[in-house]
């Protein structure tokens, strides 16, 4: 059983620059959800696909967008990146119909 | 709005005390909560998880308690050890009935530091 990988593990941005992250579900998963987890605090909801549609989102900007795709995988853009994008960003997949998160160990993106 | 709080944000215990690590929820219709725990440098690993029709559940030197009435979590961890540091961070989990799926909203963290 392979668990959640996400690319790459560390990231320095620009201002101003775009940025994508991937992520490959734990085998199975269906549904793919994206974190934001700023130092020193929780992970906030970005968003989460199902059936590669968007199936929820929380209170960031349309700069932030995503997509998974038939296998599952999944990419989170940020266009426009701005200093406090800077975060440990996560991806973790589930079944739709199970609440069990398998978390990936996230993505350093700094943004100088 | 929703959230999921945490009263400490430190917690420093010896090794071999229980340490009790807890969690202040504000949706009452959340229909699941998890505690996770997370080292440095890597993503929030499952410990313990609880439905909302419960009010305890044991797990391998860790305990949950819901307290439905004030909208407490806590998390016990038993003879707590040094590979015990982390951050500890609860999450109420809503399902959503349209999809099926699951919404998470985290709490900000607690660290645990283990003293020798």
């Amino acid at each position: 059983e392979t668990g959640v990988t996400q690319s790459p593990t560390h990231l320095i941005k620009t201002r101003g620059q775009q940025v994508t992250l991937r992520c490959s579900s734990q085998s199975g998963h269906n549904t793919v959800s994206w974190y934001q987890q700023a130092l020193g605090q929780g992970p906030q909801f970005i968003f989460q696909y199902y059936r590669e549609e968007e199936n929820g989102r929380g209170n960031f900007p349309p700069r932030f967008s995503g997509l998974q795709f038939p296998n599952y995988s999944s990419e989170l853009n940020v266009n426009a990146l701005e200093l406090d994008d800077s975060a440990l960003y996560l991806c973790a997949s589930s079944l739709a119909d199970n609440y069990g998160y398998t978390f990936g160990s996230g993505t350093r993106l700094t943004v100088v | 709005g929703e959230s999921v709080g945490l009263h400490l944000p430190t917690l420093s215990v010896q090794e071999g005390d229980n340490s009790i690590i807890n969690c202040a929820y504000s949706n009452s219709a959340s229909d699941y909560f998890i505690w996770y725990k997370q080292e440095s440098g890597k993503g929030p690993q499952f410990i313990i998880d609880i439905r909302s029709n419960m009010d305890k559940r044991q797990g391998q030197r860790v305990t949950v308690l819901l307290n439905k009435t004030v909208k407490h979590l806590s998390l016990q961890i038993a003879a707590t050890q040094p590979g015990d540091s982390a951050v500890y961070f609860c999450a109420e989990i809503t399902h959503r009935q349209t999809s099926g799926t699951y919404k998470y909203i985290f709490g900000t963290g607690t660290r645990l530091k283990v003293l020798a």
